[in-house]
């Protein structure tokens, strides 16, 4: 299976200032046929089910506000939030399903500082 | 509108089993691959099963492989996860998820998820 590990576990960001998080996937997510990054990002607040942020890696989901970016190929992988807003207060994942068994990362807790 | 309801889960012995069910609604369910994910309480995400739009394909992580098993029946709209054996760990909130748009994509609609609790 393919291990998606986060990085940072937890960070506290300012308002305003910029929030990043870091995903390795242990191979390579990278679709030759179609040079599509199969790499999504979630966003979880509590009680609530995950929502789709990013998905190819870097495409953002209708309705996601542009202060969230995705960008990386292969293996390594970031979300970025340019400016922490407070209700980006969450949980993020990130997730790939380039394989037929589907993997997330642990997830990366975001809080205002 | 979207709509994914999950339903069945609740308190089971160990060893025991239970049924989910999550109604689909507002999209062509037979056009759509469908999976469960499941979380166990402040923990994160787990992958536990995937079926593809006519239910002839079946992909299951490792940990419930043999143990449970993800059917749909398309006339209803309805998925299932008939999950047997239970174990302590097997406790989360159970998500049914639709993939955004058909195809090998990413999990676009949630449901709200049940709950499973195995505890004697």
């Amino acid at each position: 299976d393919i291990v998606m590990t986060q990085s940072p576990d937890s960070l506290a960001v300012s308002l305003g200032e910029r929030a990043t998080i870091n995903c390795k996937s242990s191979q390579s997510v990278l679709y030759s046929s179609n040079n599509k990054n199969y790499l999504a990002w979630y966003q979880q607040k509590p009680g609530q089910p995950p929502k789709l942020l990013i998905y190819w890696a870097s495409t953002r989901e209708s309705g996601v506000p542009d202060r969230f970016s995705g960008s990386g190929s292969g293996t390594d992988f970031t979300l970025t939030i340019s400016s922490l807003q407070a209700e980006d207060v969450a949980v993020y994942y990130c997730h790939q399903y380039y394989s037929t068994v589907l993997t997330f990362g642990g997830g990366t807790k975001v809080e205002i500082k | 509108e979207v709509q994914l309801v999950e339903s069945g889960g609740g308190l089971v012995q160990p060893g025991g089993s239970l049924r989910l069910s999550c109604a689909a609604s507002g999209f062509t369910f037979s056009s759509y691959w469908m999976h469960w994910v499941r979380q166990a309480p402040g923990k994160g995400l787990v992958w536990v099963s995937r079926i593809n739009s006519d239910g002839s394909s079946t992909n299951y992580a490792d940990s419930v492989k043999g143990r449970f098993t993800i059917s749909r029946d398309n006339a209803e709209s309805t998925l299932y996860l008939q999950m047997s054996s239970l174990r302590a760990e097997d406790t989360a909130v159970y998500y049914c998820a639709r993939v955004s748009t058909s195809g090998w994509n990413p999990l676009g609609y949630w449901g709200q998820g049940t709950l499973v609790t195995v505890s004697s």
